[in-house]
């Protein structure tokens, strides 16, 4: 079955250091891959999606990810926090072609808090 | 603006009187979705459509009918609300694999 995990319910940072914030997923086929952030009370804004070619990439905000297909992996990388990062953060998954392409699963969300 | 607008924002209704949640998109995508946004559960998808009259079940169909007769809009119907449908509910669109612009959400109460 399609799945999306998030291990970290909840992450705390000190503003400055570096974050990193886990995803791995099951899918049967190529994935495309997506990081979302919702700032509190907000809707969700893409930071980054990955759909072939160089394993890393950037995004908006200073935040890169990277595709590692033997882990499964998509983890969400920033060298430097800001206070203003602070948010909800989610990894989805979906087909890269096909009908389906609508059908995006999303992991339960990692909430990043950020220590003055 | 490139948007996708929901309406309404907020909406308190009581258990079993039909409801629609409106959903307009302005980018001329072909994929529109709804997801439902609950504590500790993340987004689950309600329904999705990959064009003008032709829709598919997300994970968590059951009590949530969907049309989509323009390619610009897509309700969402609650046709016998019940508690459980109480959550946040956000309207969102793609042009497929190129992941999805939302809406600012609904915040839906079923009493």
């Amino acid at each position: 079955a399609q799945s999306v995990t998030q291990p970290d319910i909840h992450i705390t940072v000190s503003e400055g250091a570096s974050l990193e914030l886990r995803c791995n997923y099951s899918y049967g086929a190529t994935p495309y891959l997506f990081w979302y952030v919702q700032s509190p009370g907000q809707g969700l804004q893409l930071l980054l999606k990955y759909f072939s070619g160089d394993t890393l990439v950037q995004g908006i905000k200073g935040f890169e990810a990277e595709f590692k297909r033997s882990q499964s992996s998509f983890n969400l990388r920033k060298p430097s926090v800001h206070w203003s990062d602070a948010a909800e953060y989610f990894c989805a998954v979906g087909p890269s072609y096909g009908g389906s392409q609508g059908n995006l699963i999303f992991g339960k969300g990692t909430k990043l808090s950020v220590k003055p | 603006e490139a948007q996708v607008t929901q309406n309404p924002r907020y909406l308190i209704t009581v258990t079993g009187k039909k409801l629609t949640v409106t959903c307009s998109q302005n980018m001329n995508h072909e994929y529109m979705s709804w997801y439902r946004q609950d504590p500790g559960l993340g987004l689950r998808q309600i329904y999705y459509s990959m064009n003008v009259e032709v829709t598919d079940k997300g994970d968590v169909p059951e009590g949530y009918k969907v049309s989509r007769k323009e390619k610009r809009n897509f309700p969402l119907i609650l046709e016998s609300p019940s508690p459980n449908q109480t959550s946040l509910y956000f309207c969102a669109s793609s042009l497929g694999g190129d992941g999805y612009t939302f809406g600012s959400g609904t915040r839906l109460t079923v009493v």
